[in-house]
């Protein structure tokens, strides 16, 4: 089965450069989330994107944006690199049970699945 | 706010042993707990899930239960390889809620 694609697998910059991250979604997924991992740490939230409109804002920083695509892929640009950006980024994708949004009904998405993650290393 | 809290590591066990690692959340109204998997050196893989009180989660030998009336989610294997050497994460999302808010991570070592 088609995975959740990340690219590139590894990057390294300098700092206060910019990088671009791609993520493609796996088939039919309309939503995209994407999370920083840092050394020894959890993931934590960063941002995500249900049918190419921003959904939910976590702890990203303002040197960082994304957006999705018509074709769903997202990418998140990150600018003005500073040292402590130094981590693995994972996307995920998923498929909001989406019968009853719009309606004013609780829905819940569904599972998450993740890509291999982006290694980025700021020198 | 959402939060998960998992048993401490490193554990390191012998072959064949028993593993458990508790979980533990808080989080209002009824979220789907998730265990992930990260295998060294690779990206986060959904080892099991519960979506509802006393839903058991199961996969690979491992398995957890959806324990609403001590907010738990334990994650259980009765018999470990080396293979299942690897990082685990307890998460959970609750409803109308994207994100996933994971615990600390619980690093298992599993000695031949």
């Amino acid at each position: 089965a088609a995975g959740v694609i990340q690219s590139p697998r590894h990057l390294i910059k300098e700092k206060r450069e910019t990088a671009t991250l791609k993520c493609y979604p796996i088939p039919r997924h309309d939503t995209v989330y994407w999370y920083q991992q840092g050394p020894g740490q959890d993931p934590q939230f960063l941002i995500s994107f249900y049918e190419k409109m921003q959904s939910d804002k976590g702890s990203i920083p303002d040197r960082f944006s994304a957006q999705q695509f018509s074709d769903y892929h997202s990418e998140l640009n990150m600018s003005s690199l500073e040292l402590g950006d130094s981590a693995l980024y994972f996307c995920a994708s998923s498929l909001v049970r989406s019968r009853d949004r719009g309606k004013g009904q609780p829905y819940h998405t569904d599972t998450q699945y993740f890509g291999p993650g982006t290694r980025l290393t700021v020198l | 706010g959402n939060s998960v809290t998992q048993m401490e590591g490193p554990v390191t066990l012998s072959e064949e042993a028993f593993l458990t690692i508790n979980c533990t959340y808080t989080a209002t109204g009824y979220p789907s707990l998730f265990w992930y998997v990260q295998y060294p050196g690779e990206g986060l893989q959904l080892l099991l899930k519960a979506t509802k009180a006393d839903d058991k989660g199961s996969n690979k030998g491992f398995e957890a239960t959806y324990r609403k009336e001590t907010t738990s989610f334990h994650l259980e294997k009765g018999s470990v390889q080396v293979s299942d050497s690897a990082v685990y994460f307890c998460a959970l999302t609750r409803i109308n809620d994207y994100k996933l808010s994971f615990g600390a991570g619980t690093t298992v070592t599993v000695r031949a």
